[in-house]
């Protein structure tokens, strides 16, 4: 069991690109979860899968935001157009159904 | 909508010490709850939980919690902390199946052990 990992670990863009992470779960774990954390305060929610099926997505997730989860694996996180308010730790998380959450160490992005 | 609440932002503390991080919890439902531990630049680490059963729950590393479901309460405590345990913790609540088993996170508390 190697653990959730997240890729890139360091991500510094310019305002207005894009940029992508990518986070590989637990290989059993169906589902998959996004969090995105700012200084000094507790990660929040942004959206959730079910093997591909995106079941849910936060308010905070905004129309630059989106995440896929192609043959149920690996997920993706997109953000079109950064802005300097995007700057925060994106935390990915797995579980089973029901099951307890382990996180991966996170990409911490920057917007310059 | 459920809602945590970390009482004290930052707990300074000496070796051997004991430790007490409190939090708070608001749902409308039954609740899972976790404690959760960041080091610096690193993702979170799950300390313990809560499903069901016994209200007093024993962790990793000697941290132990306790649900008040009375009080919606589920504090963390340790007898004797060590420098190692020096990092911000968090308080989680699930709703479980209700919320698709989204976690609702304090603001954490950073516990800073003195030597």
């Amino acid at each position: 069991d190697t653990g959730v990992s997240q890729d890139p670990r360091h991500k510094i863009t310019k305002r207005g690109q894009n940029v992508t992470f990518r986070c590989d779960p637990i290989s059993e774990h169906n589902r998959l979860y996004w969090y995105r954390q700012t200084l000094g305060q507790g990660p929040e929610f942004l959206t959730y899968f079910q093997n591909e099926a995106q079941l849910e997505k936060s308010r905070l997730l905004s129309d630059r935001f989106s995440a896929e989860r192609p043959k149920g694996s690996f997920s993706t996180l997109e953000i079109q157009r950064t802005e300097q308010g995007d700057s925060a730790m994106y935390l990915c998380a797995s579980s089973l159904v029901g099951g307890v959450q382990y996180f991966g160490p996170g990409t911490r992005l920057t917007v310059t | 909508a459920q809602s945590v609440t970390q009482l004290d932002s930052q707990v300074p503390v000496f070796e051997e010490a004991p430790v007490e991080l409190r939090c708070n919890y608001s749902s409308s439902v039954s609740v899972y709850l976790f404690w959760y531990v960041q080091y610096p630049n690193q993702g979170l680490q799950l300390l313990l939980k809560y499903l069901s059963g016994s209200t007093l729950v024993k962790g990793i590393n000697g941290f132990e919690a306790e649900f008040n479901k009375s009080q919606t309460s589920f504090h963390l405590r340790k007898p004797s902390v060590h420098i190692s345990d020096t990092a911000e913790y968090f308080c989680a609540v699930s709703e479980g199946e209700t919320s698709g088993s989204r976690l609702t996170f304090g603001e954490g508390t950073q516990l800073t052990v003195n030597p």
